[in-house]
């Protein structure tokens, strides 16, 4: 079953603007993971936020945990048509057996 | 840099055919995992594998089977293909459970 859900489900913007995508989960968790999927491949590792952790910097990314709203956003600053993916969250749980649950992802198009 | 392969990325087979999907990683990895993705139902847990010879059923394990002879290579048999089983399968690996996933480019496996 689904642990995250990503909100919106779709997001298109210009090369230039920010790109925020949130995430959703339903009980408490030990960290969440962002990953990244392009096209007919397989996903990639963006960033892990421990839940001890409330704000995580890499590069154009910024990630965000609220563990009192059970909810985690991803912002991509400065878009480029590259980042043109599918962004998914994942979390890992006690009570899932501490095996990582994806969500259904967020489908961002960048338009040049 | 951690890399994981798949052995195919596109095959078609027929219903009821016996179909293997193998997976290779070189980190030493302990954990590896096969998913299946469609659309709508994002990433979904079929079998995973904590150490050689060992594996535990995920959440959607049935029609398929694995196999792990050594650390490096996983294999994911489905033992006779049907339609519903046309899907994009992906495999990974990690250290830990909750620890990063890094994932193969993935196999779209058409069932017809």
């Amino acid at each position: 079953s689904q642990q995250g859900e990503e909100d919106p489900q779709a997001l298109s913007i210009q090369e230039g603007e920010n790109a925020t995508m949130n995430c959703s989960y339903k009980t408490s968790i030990n960290n969440l993971q962002w990953y990244r999927q392009n096209s007919g491949r397989g996903l990639v590792h963006l960033i892990l936020i421990r839940s001890n952790e409330r704000e995580k910097h890499s590069g154009r990314l910024r990630v965000t945990l609220d563990t009192s709203k059970k909810s985690s956003s991803l912002l991509i600053t400065a878009s480029r048509a590259a980042d043109t993916a599918s962004y998914f969250c994942a979390t890992d749980a006690w009570d899932a057996g501490n095996m990582l649950t994806f969500g259904g992802g967020t489908r961002l198009m960048v338009k040049p | 840099d951690v890399k994981v392969t798949q052995s195919s990325r596109y095959l078609v087979k027929r219903t009821g055919e016996k179909v293997f999907l193998e997976c290779v990683q070189d980190m030493d990895h302990e954990n590896m995992f096969w998913y299946r993705q469609d659309p709508g139902l994002g990433l979904r847990l079929i079998y995973f594998s904590y150490d050689v010879k060992m594996k535990e059923k995920g959440d959607i394990p049935e029609g398929y089977s694995v196999s792990r002879e050594k650390k490096e290579r996983f294999s994911l048999i489905l033992e006779s293909a049907s339609t519903n089983q046309t899907s994009m399968y992906l495999c990974a690996s990690s250290l830990g459970y909750q620890e990063t996933q890094y994932f193969g480019p993935g196999t779209r496996l058409l069932v017809l």
